[in-house]
């Protein structure tokens, strides 16, 4: 089983500000990465696929990079409604696997 | 509009058996690939199970099992979870979510998710 970790497990940053989430397999998965945000009391929603397409409807303020096992989320400029728990996803092997998640906080 | 529906959680005993179900509208459902993924109270999500578009291919995690198995009635847009000796460790939400297509397998809809609770 590929394991995803994430970090920092908690980010506090200041609205408007640049935030930086990392997540790493423990073996190579390609491109074949997801990230997704969670808001309290809602279902995840698709940020980015295959490690840098952004899904649809999805700001261009995320962005994904990295491939093989080292990934990034990026959000260059922090707004009010992206404050929540963001997680990877691998999909290059069975099973799927999921990181533990970064919380976005404020500042 | 694309949307899934999750319906038949609730509160069951442990060793007690319950199923769920997913209802599929705005796509062409037998097209997609489907998937279960549990969150457990305050904790991460967990993969639990995906079936081909045409359900000839199944997958499980392996703490499962045997126990889950997971179907689909392509004739009613509908995904479905079986779940039997139920454990305390399975309390969850329990989501159903649509493959976005291809060779990936991200999930770009997912339903609002269904309260799973096993307690006596």
């Amino acid at each position: 089983e590929i394991v995803m970790t994430q970090s920092p497990a908690t980010l506090s940053v200041s609205p408007g500000e640049r935030a930086t989430l990392s997540c790493r397999a423990s073996q190579s998965v390609s491109n074949n990465l997801a990230w997704y945000q969670q808001k309290p009391g809602q279902a995840p929603r698709l940020l980015i696929y295959d490690a840098s397409t952004r899904a649809t409807g999805i700001p261009a303020r995320f962005s994904g990079s990295g491939s093989g096992t080292e990934f990034t989320l990026t959000i260059s400029s922090l707004q009010s409604e992206d404050f929540a728990v963001y997680y990877c996803q691998q999909y290059n092997n069975w099973p799927l696997t999921f990181g533990g998640g970064t919380k976005v906080e404020i500042k | 509009e694309v949307q899934l529906l999750e319906s038949g959680g609730g509160l069951v005993q442990p060793g007690g058996s319950l199923r769920l179900s997913c209802a599929a509208s705005g796509f062409t459902f037998s097209t997609y690939a489907m998937t279960w993924v549990r969150q457990a109270p305050g904790k991460g999500l967990e993969w639990v199970s995906s079936i081909s578009g045409g359900a000839s291919t199944t997958y499980y995690a392996d703490s499962l099992k045997g126990r889950f198995t997971i179907s689909r009635d392509n004739s009613k847009n509908t995904l479905y979870l079986q779940m039997n000796s139920l454990r305390a460790e399975d309390t969850a939400v329990y989501y159903c979510a649509k493959h976005t297509g291809g060779y990936s397998r991200a999930f770009d809809i997912w339903g609002q998710g269904t309260m799973v609770t096993v307690s006596s």
